[in-house]
């Protein structure tokens, strides 16, 4: 079946713009999960939903980060003011449910530059 | 702040080498611990999770253990190939609502 997809695949943006980026989770998952990495390090987590609520969002860095789950199913993430230390791989998982025994499965990244 | 620490950073081996690369994690609170390959252009795979101490888990010529009251788990590969080349990462659960993890360990295996 269709596995996690993130959209778009790269993005190159100037600093000061906004962007969005995007997670089609896998079908009937509802642990969504929104993490960053950048270079050298492991991903990090951003934000969990929990169905259509954000269920903990203590990993976004500031105010300029805002995710939603509008329907339970896609999700959107978005950077107000992109600054050049935002360039980074933003990569969605989802799991069938929010224990931590579960799977998540990742999309294959979004590679945000932010010149 | 929970400290998930991978060794090596990187790895180099010859196509035909056995290998292993370790996580360690801390030992209260332990929940679950993941294993994941990351290919470049590709998304994370999951090869493990991992709940109870001692558990070993295999998976064609790749294996893990676990030791939860030390807070150690090994990744080994048995005859690495060279599509076994990729960042394998671990992530350590804890009470929380989210997976910690390593910063990986790259391995690249040569024909």
């Amino acid at each position: 079946g269709a596995g996690v997809s993130q959209t778009p695949s790269n993005k190159v943006t100037e600093k000061g713009k906004y962007v969005e980026l995007r997670c089609d989770p896998i079908s009937g998952h509802t642990a969504l999960y929104w993490y960053r990495q950048s270079l050298g390090q492991g991903p990090e987590f951003l934000i969990y939903f929990q169905g259509t609520g954000a269920a903990d969002d203590s990993g976004l860095p500031n105010d300029r980060f805002f995710a939603v789950r509008p329907e339970g199913s896609v999700s959107t993430l978005k950077i107000q003011r992109t600054e050049r230390g935002d360039s980074a791989v933003y990569l969605c998982a989802s799991s069938f449910d929010s224990g931590g025994a579960d799977t998540q499965y990742f999309g294959p990244g979004t590679r945000l530059t932010v010149l | 702040i929970l400290n998930v620490e991978q060794s090596p950073q990187s790895l180099h081996v010859q196509e035909g080498d056995s290998t292993n690369f370790t996580c360690s994690f801390p030992s209260s609170n332990f929940y679950a611990l993941h294993w994941y390959r990351w290919e470049t252009a590709k998304s994370p795979e999951a090869l493990f999770v991992m709940t109870l101490n001692g558990d070993e888990k295999k998976k064609g010529r790749i294996s893990a253990t676990l030791n939860t009251k030390e807070g150690y788990s090994y990744l080994y590969i048995k005859g690495s190939q060279p599509e076994d080349s990729a960042t394998y990462l671990c992530a350590f659960w804890n009470a929380g609502n989210m997976l910690t993890f390593g910063g990986g360990t790259r391995l690249m295996v040569k024909p």
